[in-house]
């Protein structure tokens, strides 16, 4: 495709619950983000891949986040036992190469919501 | 641990007025920096870069910016804003480790 796309774009699940987000980044981008966004708040990094490697880890906000890559190309990102507290947008943005720090290309987003 | 600093957090102009946006960074390396827009129901899409040389940048739709590094600053400029640049703005710092950082966001209103 032309752009980033996620899915779903919008989740509503039970607390408790595991969800799996999906991005597929642009053809070709090596280098894959995936950042958290509360309601009427900045984007919080949590983590990004350089092929399918994953050098900082750090953004992460507990080890109920875990992130995959396979193949350069799609992520997913798994919350498990999900808290009301996970509830906002979480954005996917790729770019050609993460250690030359460039422009980054948004996806839409999927808004999740924990109830 | 490198931070960006946007000091305003919702501005309200009437059109023609002009607009600056703060944004500061800490972070001891070489940067490169941007401002991301975000339109009502749209992507995050960028507004324009620095990487090197003049620091005096220009990006779509009559959007500048300059980066002073003594004040590792890089603030957003338009001298003459419109009601259609309504929109969330972000200011970020890329490292050449990869790392990703954004600011909070500041919402421009703008008054038709």
């Amino acid at each position: 495709g032309a752009g980033v796309s996620q899915s779903p774009s919008n989740k509503v699940t039970e607390k408790g619950k595991d969800v799996e987000l999906r991005c597929d980044p642009i053809s070709g981008h090596t280098a894959l983000y995936w950042y958290r966004q509360r309601l009427g708040q900045g984007l919080e990094f949590l983590i990004y891949f350089q092929g399918n490697s994953a050098p900082d880890k750090s953004g992460l906000p507990s080890d109920r986040f875990s992130a995959e890559r396979t193949g350069e190309s799609v992520s997913t990102l798994t919350i498990q036992r999900t808290q009301q507290e996970d509830s906002a947008v979480y954005l996917c943005a790729s770019s050609l190469k993460a250690a030359e720090g460039g422009e980054q290309f948004f996806g839409p987003g999927t808004r999740l919501t924990v109830l | 641990a490198q931070s960006v600093s946007q000091h305003n957090h919702h501005v309200i102009l009437s059109e023609a007025a002009s607009l600056e946006l703060g944004c500061n960074y800490s972070y001891g390396g070489t940067v490169n920096l941007f401002w991301y827009v975000q339109y009502p129901g749209q992507h995050l899409q960028l507004l324009l870069k620095y990487f090197s040389g003049d620091p005096l940048v220009k990006g779509i739709k009559g959007f500048e910016a300059e980066f002073i590094k003594s004040k590792f600053s890089f603030n957003l400029r338009k001298p003459s804003v419109q009601w259609s640049d309504t929109a969330e703005y972000f200011c970020a710092v890329n490292t050449n480790a990869g790392k990703s950082t954004f600011g909070d966001g500041t919402t421009l209103t703008v008054k038709p």
